[in-house]
């Protein structure tokens, strides 16, 4: 069975104070990682794809890294506009029909002023 | 209006009512999605709708009714829920079924079961 672990579940920061997000994930054979942010009241919203070990994505001040056992959001001089929950989920290989996205608990991330 | 929109947004109903939850997508897309999410848990996925079929029902009790009349317009039927469905419950829609590139949720609806 296909699982996500988020680490840690919160994280608190000053402004300008940068970081990384961990997400490690157990996939009979990885189709694609994804990242999404949510905010409070909001559905979560997509930020990354990432396909294969070693390929990076950029997005302002995120940057999503990929190994084979685990992904890395990490946040650099964040802003208190990065305050939400990030979210990290993992589809499995299509090996016929629908294949599940699998979604880990995320990190909540506080940025203070 | 674009993205996905669900109503109503926030939900409280008595063990023996009967709700529906609305969920339309403007993005030309071909694939709904019913997600729940409840606190300290990863999303659920509940439905999946491809083309208006039902492809996915992922072991849902069947006091959830779910409902897709076109490609654009997803329902999910409440009936004599329990406490425990609390939650907040998230529809989705993405460009191709079974190879999801990325979904588009909604803003959900926060249902609450007394």
């Amino acid at each position: 069975e296909d699982q996500v672990t988020q680490s840690p579940e919160a994280l608190r920061l000053q402004e300008g104070e940068s970081s990384s997000l961990n997400c490690s994930y157990t996939v009979s054979g990885l189709r694609g990682l994804f990242w999404y942010r949510q905010d409070p009241g909001k559905g979560p919203e997509f930020l990354f794809t990432l396909y294969s070990a070693g390929e990076e994505k950029e997005k302002e001040r995120l940057k999503a890294t990929l190994t084979k056992k685990e992904s890395f959001l990490h946040i650099t001089a964040p802003k208190p506009e990065d305050s939400a929950t990030y979210l990290c989920a993992v589809q499995a290989a299509d090996s016929g029909g629908y294949q599940k996205v699998t979604f880990g608990i995320g990190t909540k991330l506080q940025v203070i002023p | 209006e674009t993205g996905v929109t669900q109503t109503p947004r926030h939900l409280v109903m008595g063990m023996t009512n009967k709700k529906s939850l609305k969920c339309e997508q403007h993005l030309g897309h071909n694939a709904m999605y019913w997600y729940k999410q409840s606190a300290k848990k990863p999303l659920e996925l509940m439905f999946v709708y491809n083309f208006k079929e039902q492809t996915e029902n992922n072991s849902v009790p069947s006091r959830f009714s779910p409902e897709c009349p076109n490609s654009s317009h997803l329902f999910l039927h409440l009936h004599t829920l329990q406490p425990e469905d609390s939650a907040l419950y998230l529809c989705a829609s993405s460009t191709v079924y079974s190879d999801v590139e990325k979904l588009f949720f909604g803003s959900g609806t926060q249902l609450s079961v007394l």
